[in-house]
């Protein structure tokens, strides 16, 4: 049971122009939602959080919404650079204790064409 | 550079076998889990240590085994390999990002390749 969904394996957009990442998810337990950014041959890399509580949160070019009632996590980023061309994972978090267990989907691949 | 450190970075081997992979979390981190990635697939979580003791358990085969040491880095023993256990190993370890955020901070991998 694929408790995260990225639905869409693949993006491709212009340069300065917006991606939008969709992720979607079924349990409504999680209390944070994170974006990972993955490079080739690299570990993934943290980039944007947002608590359950919340509904937008922005850091720079990156903003990532948050729709509870339709269980709806986004990801824009605007304008894009070539530079953002990676695979962007959406992860969903649910709080053990004083630890984290991190639910993954399978991830996108945004090409930024310059 | 996360703080996480993995070797080796890539392991070429045959079906059968058995190989450690080695993960060292960031400095004060006392929590490991270990991912794999295999082509096509996200993230699969496999097994988590905290201060040397088992934690969590993912999907993880009963031919892996893990541990975490004293010294709380940690080795990740995949035995009688198979071909479909080719994939991406990740390592990472617990830490706190901007705001609070309770997240994880990975290695740069393991690519392991059985042939």
């Amino acid at each position: 049971d694929q408790q995260v969904k990225q639905n869409s394996p693949s993006l491709s957009v212009q340069e300065g122009r917006i991606s939008i990442l969709n992720c979607d998810y079924t349990n409504s337990m999680f209390d944070y939602f994170l974006w990972y950014k993955k490079y080739p041959a690299e570990g993934p890399t943290f980039l944007i959080s947002i608590s359950s509580i919340k509904d937008k949160n922005e850091d720079g070019r990156f903003t990532v919404f948050l729709n509870k009632s339709a269980k709806h996590l986004s990801l824009h980023i605007v304008p894009s650079q070539p530079g953002d061309s990676a695979v962007y994972f959406c992860a969903a978090s649910l709080l053990t204790g004083a630890n984290s267990k991190l639910t993954f989907g399978k991830g996108i691949t945004l090409s930024v064409r310059p | 550079d996360s703080g996480v450190t993995q070797t080796p970075k890539h392991l070429i081997t045959a079906t059968g076998q058995r190989v450690t992979l080695r993960c060292s979390p960031r400095s004060g981190d006392l929590s490991v889990y270990w991912y794999q990635q295999s082509l096509d697939q996200g993230l699969q979580f496999l097994i988590q240590y905290y201060n040397g003791e088992e934690r969590a358990k993912g999907n993880i085969l009963e031919r892996f085994s893990a541990q975490q040491f004293p010294d709380l880095h940690s080795e990740l023993n995949l035995s009688s390999l198979e071909l479909g256990d080719s994939a991406l190993y990740f390592c990472a370890s617990n830490g706190l990002a901007g705001g609070g955020v309770n997240t994880q901070y990975f290695g740069p991998g393991t690519r392991l390749t059985v042939l």
